[in-house]
């Protein structure tokens, strides 16, 4: 059981390239979700979703895209990156029946010159 | 929205000392309110939450109380160790059977001296 996992760990992008995210939860969560956090502002919501086929914004999501075709994986896309994407991302799971808990996955630090 | 404001935002203290973080939010109907403990380069992991139909919940050196009248809550470390050092952050959210939000507080660092 690997639980929350992302890739990559560590990722440099130059201003206007795309890329996408990875996170995949292991553990049958129907909820999931991606945060953002920057020095002094704590983890911010981007995007979540409560099913497959189901997703829905949170507080930051301009410049961000995500689907879920599948329970278990949960991809965040950047469309064209900016420097103010500099941040490290979480992605988080949690059950419906486990209350409220949310696990997150170990980050991924991105950086936009 | 909800907001949740946390101070203080860098907290230091002796070993042994007790160490006290607070928050307050805005949204009377938030009613699910974990903290979170992140050391550097880690993710957050859970360290203690509390639901609105209780007012203080303890977990060994840990605790927490909720007053939602005033709509604050507060994690209480005894004993604090060297270990205990790292990012605590606190956060709230509407629980319940529909999906939870989680709004976070901005972090407080919280350094234990040996």
């Amino acid at each position: 059981n690997a639980g929350v996992t992302q890739t990559p760990k560590f990722q440099v992008l130059k201003t206007g390239q795309s890329m996408t995210l990875q996170c995949a939860q292991d553990m049958n969560h129907e909820y999931m979700s991606w945060y953002r956090q920057d020095p002094g502002m704590g983890l911010r919501l981007i995007h979540y979703s409560v099913g497959a086929g189901i997703t829905d914004q949170g507080e930051v999501p301009n410049g961000y895209n995500v689907s879920r075709s599948t329970t278990e994986d949960f991809p965040l896309r950047l469309l064209s990156a900016a420097p103010s994407q500099t941040s490290v991302y979480f992605c988080a799971s949690r059950s419906p029946t486990r209350a409220d808990t949310q696990y997150f996955g170990p980050g991924t630090r991105l950086t936009v010159l | 929205g909800e907001n949740v404001e946390q101070h203080p935002s860098t907290l230091s203290v002796q070993e042994g000392d007790s160490a006290v973080i607070k928050c307050t939010y805005s949204d009377s109907a938030s009613n699910y309110f974990p903290w979170y403990k992140q050391e550097l380069g880690k993710r957050p992991q859970l360290i203690i939450d509390i639901r609105s139909n209780v007012g203080e919940k303890k977990d060994q050196r840990i605790a927490v109380t909720l007053n939602k009248t005033a709509k604050h809550f507060s994690l209480h470390i005894t004993e604090t160790q060297p270990e205990d050092s790292a990012v605590y952050f606190c956060a709230a959210s509407v629980g319940g059977t529909s999906y939870g939000k989680l709004t976070f507080g901005q972090g407080t660092i919280l350094t234990v001296h040996p």
